[in-house]
C-alpha cells in the first residue's frame, strides 16, 4: 500500500460527459502528479500540483483540468469525454515536507470506460 | 527533450534463470532514473532508483541496475527470476522538473 488514494476505482460513462477523479496524496505529501496510461500512448505524465500550485504541465487536453485543494487532495476533470479517454487514470505523490525526493508513490488508479 | 527507450517489448524466461531488462534515456541534463513494476490490475511500485552516487543500486525483490553514463543506459537485473516476477516493468527518467516520462514497458513473462 502506497498510502496515495484514489476514487473511484473504476468508473464508466458515455461520450460527451463530464467526471472527476479524486486522489489523495500520502500524508505529509506536497505535490500531486496525474498520469495517463493507455494501450496506445503507454504512459504519459498530464499535470504537476505542488502545494496547491501547478507546476507543470505535459500532454493534457484542454479538456482536462485539474486543482490541488488546501487540504492537498486533488481531482482531475475530464469534460467532453471521447472514447478515446477510455484509460486508466494515476495519482502519485512526492516531496514530503520533512524529507524531500524524487520518488513518486502512485495510486492504484481509477479505470475510466467512455461508452 | 527527454525520452526512455525499452527495446524489448516482452521478455520471456525461466524460472531460476537470471534475466536482465534493457533501458535506454536520452537526456541533456542531469536525469534521476527509476524502475517501476506494475502486477496486473495494480498502480506501480518503486524498484530502485538512481538518484546520484554509486552507480549500481539494488532495489526491492532482488533487483538491481547499473548507471551507465556513457552508454545512456540504466538496466535492470535480477539473478533468479520467481514466477511473482511476471508483470510489466517501466524504466522512467526525471530531471529537476520531478515529472517522470516512462518507457513503453517491458512485459516479464517467467516460465516455470
Amino acid at each position: 500500500d502506497s498510502g496515495v488514494t484514489q476514487t473511484p476505482k473504476h468508473l464508466i460513462t458515455a461520450t460527451g460527459q463530464r467526471v472527476t477523479l479524486r486522489c489523495s496524496p500520502r500524508s505529509g505529501d506536497l505535490s500531486v502528479y496525474w498520469y495517463q496510461q493507455s494501450l496506445d500512448q503507454g504512459l504519459q505524465f498530464l499535470i504537476h500540483y505542488y502545494n496547491g500550485e501547478e507546476r507543470a504541465k505535459g500532454n493534457i487536453l484542454e479538456r482536462f483540468s485539474a486543482q490541488q485543494f488546501p487540504d492537498l487532495h486533488s481531482e482531475l476533470n475530464l469534460s467532453s469525454l471521447e472514447l478515446g479517454d477510455s484509460a486508466l487514470y494515476f495519482c502519485a505523490s512526492s516531496i514530503h515536507r520533512d524529507n524531500p525526493s524524487y520518488e513518486q508513490y502512485f495510486g492504484p488508479g481509477t479505470r475510466l470506460t467512455v461508452t | 527533450a527527454q525520452s526512455v527507450t525499452q527495446l524489448d517489448s516482452q521478455v520471456p524466461v525461466f524460472e531460476e534463470a537470471p534475466v536482465e531488462l534493457r533501458c535506454n534515456y536520452s537526456s541533456s541534463v542531469s536525469v534521476y532514473l527509476f524502475w517501476y513494476v506494475q502486477y496486473p490490475n495494480q498502480g506501480l511500485q518503486l524498484l530502485l532508483k538512481y538518484l546520484s552516487g554509486s552507480t549500481l543500486v539494488k532495489g526491492i525483490n532482488g533487483f538491481e541496475a547499473e548507471f551507465n553514463k556513457s552508454q545512456t543506459s540504466f538496466h535492470l537485473r535480477k539473478p533468479s527470476v520467481h514466477i511473482s516476477d511476471t508483470a510489466e516493468y517501466f524504466c522512467a527518467v526525471s530531471d529537476s522538473s520531478y515529472k517522470l516520462i516512462f518507457g513503453s514497458g517491458t512485459r516479464l513473462l517467467v516460465r516455470p
